[in-house]
């Protein structure tokens, strides 16, 4: 069974800080890692999706890279903003199936 | 819809009370999943549904759990004789064909929730 660990589970950072969120999976057998965003009272935001054939995804100031041999995930925000305070989600697909199964997220605060 | 809306936003019940919780998909999304977060908790797979084939109902966690899809849009999910123990934010997502994300129409969306409070 696949089990998907996220550290830290929260974290609190002046603006403008560099980041790192983790993720680590039991299962390397997997198929795509998705990062997803979580506000208060709102569902889940898509941020980044890689599939098992790559290495990494960028969009904007967000880098997500995936070693699946080591059964990593590593995301990575530059130059955090207040706008990052969120929940910050990892989700493996695997064993073919095409439901997910979820870290408990890291939440994040970025202050002024 | 723009989105997949989730209705109603809060519900608290007392505990032994039938609850219903209505999700709508994104319109012409054949695929439907229901999803629950407890405090602290990641994302737990409840059940779902595509097309006109049978639900995968293999995350329910027990038989006062239960949930219908009517006419392949609109879903109700049903838990009878609620315990404390249900208190949770129950997410609903959509996608247009189901299967991995990734692949055309994989990408699951999601709405806002309900958070359910068993008193």
């Amino acid at each position: 069974k696949q089990e998907v660990t996220q550290i830290p589970a929260a974290l609190s950072v002046p603006e403008g800080e560099n980041l790192v969120l983790n993720c680590s999976f039991t299962d390397s057998a997997i198929y795509n890692l998705q990062w997803f965003r979580q506000d208060p009272g709102k569902g889940l935001t898509s941020l980044l999706l890689i599939q098992s054939s790559q290495r990494e995804q960028t969009s904007g100031r967000l880098n997500a890279s995936l070693d699946k041999s080591s059964g990593r995930s590593t995301l990575y925000i530059a130059a955090s903003q207040p706008g990052d305070s969120a929940t910050y989600l990892c989700a493996v697909y695997s064993g073919g199936s095409y439901i997910p199964t979820f870290g408990r997220g890291t939440s994040l605060i970025v202050h002024p | 819809g723009a989105g997949v809306s989730q209705s109603p936003s809060n519900k608290v019940t007392e505990k032994g009370k039938d609850v219903e919780l209505r999700c709508d998909p994104i319109s012409g999304h054949t695929a439907l999943y229901w999803y629950r977060q407890s405090l602290g908790q990641g994302l737990e797979f409840l059940i779902y549904f595509q097309g006109n084939s049978a639900p995968d109902k293999s995350g329910l966690p027990s038989d006062r759990f239960s949930a219908e899809r009517t006419g392949g849009s609109v879903s109700t999910l049903t838990i009878q004789r609620t315990q404390q123990e249900d208190s949770a934010v129950y997410l609903c997502a959509s996608s247009l064909t189901g299967g991995l994300p990734g692949l055309a129409g994989g990408q699951q969306f999601f709405g806002p929730g309900t958070r359910l409070t068993v008193l």
